[in-house]
């Protein structure tokens, strides 16, 4: 089905262990956005993506890293998970036109204990 | 810098009352306007968007919201609440412009109660 998937859809892992939150679309949109949802924060952006291979730092990228060697992919890593980093993750994407707002993923609820 | 504010945290409203969540916005540029809800573990959905041309804007669920250009202001309204409207809404931004282009700013969004 065409649309934007992540997973895991739960991950509970332990501090300090790497883990990796998949995102991936069908439409071949060029930007790409990882955001994470905590309460009483809003929404905050973690990187972005303008295309393959071009990404760049959001609001709250420490302790984040991500790749994106093909348009329609954008995994977003933890490379030492803390406790600080649980919380609900949103991956989305959107259109290189202006009057295009984005399409969200399921999100991902990590949990690091 | 742009951004957006929504001023209540929570709105609570009875069914079959009018309800209206506030969004004003702050931008360098033409500004296009979003809405978006957000219903218990389940990601965001688009509700309507504002692009040009008429400034009240209709769109999913009976949902409208008027743009004023001089208030700087994206109010979504609807004429009778419903329970299955509670939910968390929120406003977002986009100027295609420099470093922004392709981002969408949010508001913190608005926990939408509406009772029985």
């Amino acid at each position: 089905d065409a649309g934007i998937t992540q997973s895991p859809r739960y991950k509970i892992t332990e501090t300090g262990r790497q883990v990796t939150l998949m995102c991936h679309q069908t439409w071949s949109h060029s930007y790409m956005f990882w955001y994470r949802q905590d309460l009483g924060h809003g929404l905050r952006l973690i990187y972005y993506s303008a295309a393959a291979d071009i990404t760049d730092k959001g609001e709250v990228p420490d302790g984040y890293v991500v790749s994106r060697s093909k348009t329609e992919n954008f995994p977003l890593t933890l490379e030492s998970a803390t406790r600080s980093q649980t919380s609900v993750y949103f991956c989305a994407s959107n259109k290189d036109r202006p009057n295009y707002g984005y399409t969200f993923g399921s999100g991902t609820r990590l949990t690091v204990v | 810098a742009q951004s957006v504010a929504q001023p209540e945290d929570q709105v609570n409203v009875a069914e079959g009352n009018p309800l209206t969540v506030k969004c004003t916005y702050s931008v360098s540029g033409n500004p296009y306007l979003f809405w978006y809800v957000q219903y218990p573990n389940r990601g965001l959905q688009f509700l309507l968007k504002y692009i040009t041309g008429d400034n009240l804007v209709k769109g999913s669920y009976g949902f409208e919201a008027e743009f004023n250009k001089s208030q700087t202001s994206f109010h979504l309204k609807k004429p009778s609440a419903l329970v299955s409207d509670s939910a968390l809404y929120f406003c977002a931004v986009r100027v295609d412009r420099g470093s922004t282009l392709g981002r969408l700013y949010f508001g913190r969004g608005t926990q939408l109660t509406v009772w029985p």
